[in-house]
Order: structure tokens, then sequence, then C-alpha cells
């Protein structure tokens, strides 16, 4: 059973950037696209960026300026990295492994929650 | 770039069917077969139900079920449970430039 667990600060100033990490077990980041995903408290679910096992990335338009993700196989982990943040950042941030031919998630973490507050 | 548009709130029940729809364009709904539904349960994860518009991830009951005509697709839930209440959330594939798109939720009740 593939498991997920996002962790990073849960705290982040405005203009400073977000960074967050998801740990994959069960399974390797060596297959697959890997994705973050995010919903803000109250409000629906926005993807964010892909990350794929031969490096192929892609990011939502919206966000494709201030976002940056990566892989580190050594740690069968990926990353997330949001610059510039303001308070419209603040959410509840997802990992998940996605299908990518068929364009859905199938196995999801937690999520942790994300505040942006000086 | 523009969610996916859900009616907020559906109910039914326990015993009937609903139906909760999700429209989009023909670039995203309307021109891939890759529409996805998740269920949400408060403070927990999304929870896979339904992919490629019509196929049930193993463990799924059947009595979800998805479909699409045209820009809208539809996930149906039939003979309601008490643990259906919960949040229902469509996706799909919008090209490779605008990739995913998310709808509003609908937040589903069992009366």
């Amino acid at each position: 059973q593939v498991q997920l667990q996002e962790s990073g600060p849960g705290l982040v100033k405005p203009s400073e950037t977000l960074s967050l990490t998801c740990t994959v077990s069960g399974g390797s980041i060596n297959s697959y696209c890997w994705s973050w995903i995010r919903q803000p408290p109250g409000k629906g679910l926005e993807w964010i960026a892909y990350i794929c096992y031969n490096g192929d990335t892609n990011y939502n338009p919206s966000l494709k300026s201030r976002v940056t993700i990566s892989k580190d196989t050594s740690k069968n982990q990926f990353s997330l990295n949001l610059s510039s943040v303001t308070a419209a950042d603040t959410a509840v941030y997802s990992c998940a492994r996605l299908v990518s031919g068929a364009a859905h998630f199938d196995y999801w973490g937690q999520g942790t929650l994300v505040t942006v507050s000086s | 770039q523009s969610a996916l548009t859900q009616p907020p709130s559906a109910s039914g029940s326990p015993g009937q069917s609903v139906t909760i729809s999700c429209t989009g364009t023909s670039s995203d709904v309307g021109g891939h077969n890759y529409v996805s539904w998740y269920q949400q349960y408060p403070g927990k994860a999304p929870k896979l139900m339904i992919y490629d518009v019509i196929k049930r991830p193993s463990g799924v009951p059947d009595r979800f079920s998805g479909s699409k005509s045209g820009n809208t697709a539809s996930l149906t839930v039939s003979g309601l449970q008490a643990e259906d209440e919960a949040d229902y959330y469509c996706s799909s594939y919008a090209g490779s430039n605008n990739w995913g798109l998310f709808g509003g939720g609908t937040k589903l009740t069992v009366l």
C-alpha cells in the first residue's frame, strides 16, 4: 500500500518561500508521477504541479512563476517550493500520486495546513 | 484558468439516487475522457471514486457510477447511505499547457 506523508513548516511569513516535502513509502517515486495539490480553508481543490519518474514537470499556469517541484530518489521524496507567498497561499497542501496517462490521483497524503502570516 | 462548475450542494434520502454534475468546456471535460471524482470527509484526504469518466477503483461500491455528455460529467450515487455524506470533487484533464482542473466541490447531504 502506497503511503504519502507531507512535512514542513506550518507557518510562513509573507514574501518568504513555502517549502514542503512529501515522503513516499510502499512504492518508489522512480515510477509514476507525483503531484502537489492545495485547498484553501473552506474552498475547493487546486492542482499546483507534478513531477514524473523521468524528471518531466508541469505547473499550474497561474502559479508557474513562483513554483518549483523537485525530487530526491535516494530518499524517495519529492518537494515543493512556492516563493513570494501571501495570505492567499494559506491552504492545506497535499501530495498525491498521479496516474499521468489518465490524469487522476490514486493515493493522497493527509495534507498539512500552511498558514501565511507575519 | 477556471475551475469546473459543480452545484454547491445536493441531497437525498437513504435509498434514493443523487446525481452531481460537473460542467466544463470542450477543452477539458468535453475534449477528453479523463474525468475523475473524489470523495472527501471533513479533515480527511480525498479518495478516488471514479476515473476515466466511468471506471471504479477496486473497493469502491458499484453504487457509485460516472457518465459524461458533451461538456458535462456526472457522478450518480444510487441507494444512498448515511456514509455517503461528504464533499465530492470532479477533476478533468485540460491539455498539456493547462493540465488539471478541479470543480469547486459539492456537499452531499443524506437527509
